[in-house]
């Protein structure tokens, strides 16, 4: 199916666990985001890849680890999950530079860390 | 510091009404300005996007203003469904190479 699809989409953990959020797309767009989504803040930019091989930080990248060895997936991982990393995660990507395009956003990961 | 501010942060009102959601940026140089709507469980999606030298710009019962000058846009809905009860984001691009700025969200609920 085309778009873009997140998995899992609801996840429990603990604390210190390791977790990967998986973020697949199928228009080989060159731009992927992972966001993540609290109550009280706007989404809020972890990570994000220009192409392959390529990833930046964003505004909070503390304890999150991003690859994107291939174009179509990039995938968050929390290497050892605490819980204030309790949130919604959103995966976007965009065929440009996100000032040109429309970000197209994944459904979500909704990730509880006990 | 470069900021988006939306208002009212929820806002209630019956279906068939319309109503009027704002936001004000301090984003500078601005780019251009977007509005998404996010369904509850989804992820969001872009309504419409709006250039420097734009004002006005519709989609269906959606249309959305600019006043570049004053940092201001708004959202207005006509007719509301009780499929608007949603959250919208404003979302505003500055200059190249730098990131997005989402504001809050105003959270619409539209009651029969």
């Amino acid at each position: 199916d085309a778009g873009i699809t997140q998995s899992p989409r609801y996840k429990i953990t603990e604390t210190g666990r390791q977790v990967t959020l998986m973020c697949h797309q199928t228009w080989s767009h060159s731009y992927m985001f992972w966001y993540r989504q609290d109550l009280g803040h706007g989404l809020r930019l972890i990570y994000y890849s220009a192409a392959a091989d390529i990833t930046d930080k964003g505004e909070v990248p503390d304890g999150y680890v991003v690859s994107r060895s291939k174009t179509e997936n990039f995938p968050l991982t929390l290497e050892s999950a605490t819980r204030s990393q309790t949130s919604v995660y959103f995966c976007a990507s965009t065929a440009f530079d996100s000032g040109a395009n429309v970000l197209t956003f994944g459904a979500g990961s909704r990730l509880t860390v006990l | 510091k470069n900021q988006v501010e939306q208002s009212p942060q929820s806002l209630i009102i019956l279906e068939g009404k319309n109503c009027t959601l704002q936001c004000n940026y301090t984003v500078s140089p601005f780019s251009n300005l977007r509005w998404y709507k996010q369904d509850t469980g989804r992820g969001p999606v872009s309504l419409t996007i709006m250039t420097f030298s734009e004002n006005t710009k519709s989609n269906g019962r959606y249309t959305a203003t600019l006043d570049a000058d004053t940092k201001q846009s708004s959202l207005h809905i006509t007719a509301s469904q009780l499929s608007d009860s949603a959250s919208y984001i404003c979302v505003v691009k500055g200059q190249a190479g730098t990131a997005l700025i989402f504001g809050k969200g105003t959270t619409l609920s539209v009651s029969s």
